[in-house]
């Protein structure tokens, strides 16, 4: 299957600064990223699909200036957490379809955020 | 809201056939039924997914009742490996930009 790969695996960060997560697909090319985010022994919940080029789609109740996502490139997609304060300590996870098979996603790793 | 219903945990022996249910009483005619699992502290894993037909490949099989109300993942032989939390989706066919929906999954022990 397709590999996608998410960087930093876990990060530790004081309140009130801000944190890039990479988000890469290694063998394929990604139009379309999406981006959850996992509270402990919780479901994922989508936070925002990120669209190559263009500006990304956020769900009902994510703020998007504090979530920044920026989808420079078919194979790279950041997401920014602005400010960061403790109540966003989650497992942020991405995904991607291929376009051999769009009809499935592939998904990262994971990143674990503890903001002190 | 997630259109699925699991049972919530579900234990089964080593080397036994785990079969894992869900209710999907309200899917439409065009939307499809996938499941994806997720080990501890790692990202999603997509297993299987069908239409109508019952689905196999060499990590489960699916099987939809006629009336697409209803749908079982097999694994026929669990290995230790096999804990997790298994969901159960139900997306549309626009694939490529349809997001997926968790719902609470059911976490499956594998016991030895």
């Amino acid at each position: 299957g397709a590999v996608v790969s998410q960087h930093p695996s876990r990060v530790i960060c004081k309140s009130g600064t801000s944190v890039k997560i990479e988000c890469r697909s290694l063998d394929f090319q990604a139009t379309t990223m999406f981006w959850y985010r996992q509270f402990p022994k919780k479901s994922l919940m989508l936070m925002a699909t990120s669209n190559e080029g263009s500006k990304a789609t956020y769900e009902q109740g994510v703020e998007k200036d504090k979530f920044l996502i920026n989808h420079a490139s078919l194979t790279l997609s950041t997401l920014t957490v602005t400010s960061a304060h403790p109540e966003d300590s989650s497992f942020y996870i991405c995904s991607a379809p291929t376009r051999k098979r769009p009809d499935t996603q592939y998904f990262g790793p994971g990143t674990r955020l503890t903001v002190l | 809201d997630a259109k699925t219903t699991q049972p919530p945990s579900m234990d089964c022996a080593e080397g036994r056939a785990a079969n894992l249910p869900c209710n999907h009483s309200t899917i439409s005619g065009n939307e499809y039924v996938y499941w994806y699992r997720q080990i501890h502290s790692q990202g999603p894993q997509y297993i299987i997914h069908g239409l109508k037909n019952n689905e196999t490949n060499e990590m489960a099989s699916l099987i939809i009742t006629e009336d697409r109300k209803s749908s079982t993942l097999i694994l026929p032989h669990a290995t230790l490996r096999d804990t997790a939390v298994y969901y159960c989706i139900v997306r549309g066919a626009n694939f490529g930009n349809e997001k997926l929906t968790f719902g609470t999954g059911t976490r499956l022990t594998i016991i030895p």
